[in-house]
């Protein structure tokens, strides 16, 4: 079973926008992590913040988690183009898995 | 480095066929795993190894095997084909610390008639 839900399905922007991202999770968790996906290709490892932190910034990416309310949100700032791909949270239990949710497909139109 | 290796990247089966997916990596790292994409669906966990020896179950492991003789390579066999296994499958490893990120290969994309 998945782990962790992402909202929105799909995000279609302008060029210049914000695009933010949510994951919703549902046991406890060690750490989160969120990965790029663009299409036809393989997953890259974008950002992990552990279930200590609140807030952590890499770049354009600033990611949050609320492990009270079990969520986390990505937040891209000033979006290109080549921002466009789908974005996953995986979540990790301090085992030996790293469970993925379904996903968000972002489109930033230039 | 090379990263994480899979072939082939596609692959048409029919139904009852066996294969073997391939992954490698030369990173040197303990933990491997496979993974199966599906539309809508994120990646499912197939099997996973923390090292050379060592392989456990993921979240849907039915219909798979996998072995893990050296630390470099990986490979996931499917022993009777079933359409339900056409999907696009990826292999990622990691340093053996738990639930550090994941390297992923490119994918292999399987059909089963």
């Amino acid at each position: 079973s998945q782990q962790g839900e992402e909202d929105p399905q799909a995000l279609s922007i302008q060029e210049g926008e914000n695009a933010t991202m949510n994951c919703s999770y549902k046991t406890s968790i060690n750490n989160l992590q969120w990965y790029r996906q663009n299409s036809g290709r393989g997953l890259v490892h974008l950002i992990l913040i552990r279930s200590n932190e609140r807030e952590k910034h890499s770049g354009r990416l600033r990611v949050t988690l609320d492990t009270s309310k079990k969520s986390s949100s990505l937040l891209i700032t000033a979006s290109r183009a080549a921002d466009t791909a789908s974005y996953f949270c995986a979540t990790g239990d301090g085992g030996f898995k790293t469970i993925f949710g379904a996903g968000t497909r972002l489109f930033v139109k230039a | 480095n090379a990263g994480v290796t899979q072939t082939p990247k596609f692959q048409v089966l029919k139904t009852g066929q066996s294969m073997t997916l391939q992954c490698a990596q030369d990173m040197n790292h303990e933990y491997m795993s496979w993974y199966r994409q599906d539309p809508g669906m994120g990646l499912r966990l197939i099997h996973y190894s923390v090292g050379a020896g060592i392989t456990d179950q993921g979240e849907v492991p039915n219909g798979y095997n996998v072995s893990r003789s050296t630390t470099e390579d990986f490979p996931l066999r499917l022993l009777s084909a079933a359409p339900s296994q056409t999907s696009v499958y990826f292999c990622a490893s990691r340093v053996g610390s738990p639930n550090e990120k994941l390297f992923f290969g490119s994918g292999t994309q399987l059909s089963v008639l």
